[in-house]
């Protein structure tokens, strides 16, 4: 069974940046896409990008782009997020989700999610 | 704004046939990508509902129903239980933007 294991609570200070962990155990971490998605509060579920480790090249949304770094080490099967350049808006949980199916193809769904990190960004 | 449009809420009694539907376009539904829905219960991460337009994972309920036409596709939940009650959101692929996309959640309310 596959589980995913984000890092804890960051609060940051607008113009910063954070780092999300997010540790894979079960299944087989480097073939499949780790991606990321966030929800701000009371808001709908936001896609970020993604990384599948054996290849090492992430894609990210258009909205992130320069902004956001996902990268994924194969010897301690984590991916991580690190977002920089915060502002108020990206105060959310930030969740960490394996795809499946065909990632580079765009056939793929997220099959198992982590529990979420929560990141308040406020002065 | 969502690329995805979905209701904002339904509801239902105990026992009916709920649907919630999922409106996209000629570059993510339309281009002929999957549609998948996950359930998400107040204060946890989101579940894989349905992936590959009706396909359930294992564990969910027959009760859970995918369809796709066009550029639409819903979900169909049956015997709606108190437990349903929770946010659903469908996913696909956007070509034109390159990455996943999601409609902006459906709130199911079982009366």
């Amino acid at each position: 069974q596959v589980q995913l294991v984000q890092s804890g609570a960051e609060v940051k200070k607008p113009g910063s940046s954070v780092k999300v962990s997010c540790e894979a155990s079960g299944g087989t971490f480097s073939r499949n896409a780790i991606t990321w998605v966030r929800q701000a509060p009371g808001q709908g579920l936001e896609w970020m990008g993604g990384i599948i480790p054996i290849f090492g090249t992430a894609n990210y949304a258009q909205k992130f782009q320069g902004r956001v770094k996902i990268t994924a080490d194969e010897s301690t099967s984590t991916a991580y997020m690190d977002l920089s350049s915060l502002r108020s808006e990206d105060t959310a949980v930030y969740y960490c989700a394996r795809a499946g199916g065909d990632y580079r193809s765009g056939w793929y769904y997220f099959d198992y999610w982590g529990q979420g990190t929560l990141v308040t960004v406020s002065s | 704004q969502s690329v995805l449009t979905q209701p904002p809420s339904v509801s239902g009694a105990p026992g009916q046939r709920v649907t919630i539907s999922c409106t996209g376009s000629s570059s993510n539904i339309g281009a002929d990508y999957d549609v998948h829905w996950y359930q998400q219960l107040p204060g946890t991460a989101p579940k894989l509902l349905i992936y590959g337009n009706n396909n359930r994972p294992s564990g969910v309920p027959d009760r859970f129903s995918g369809s796709k036409s066009g550029t639409s596709a819903s979900l169909a939940i049956t015997g709606l239980q108190a437990e349903d009650e929770a946010d659903y959101y469908c996913q696909s692929y956007d070509s034109s933007l390159s990455g996943s996309i999601f409609g902006g959640g459906t709130k199911l309310t079982v009366l």
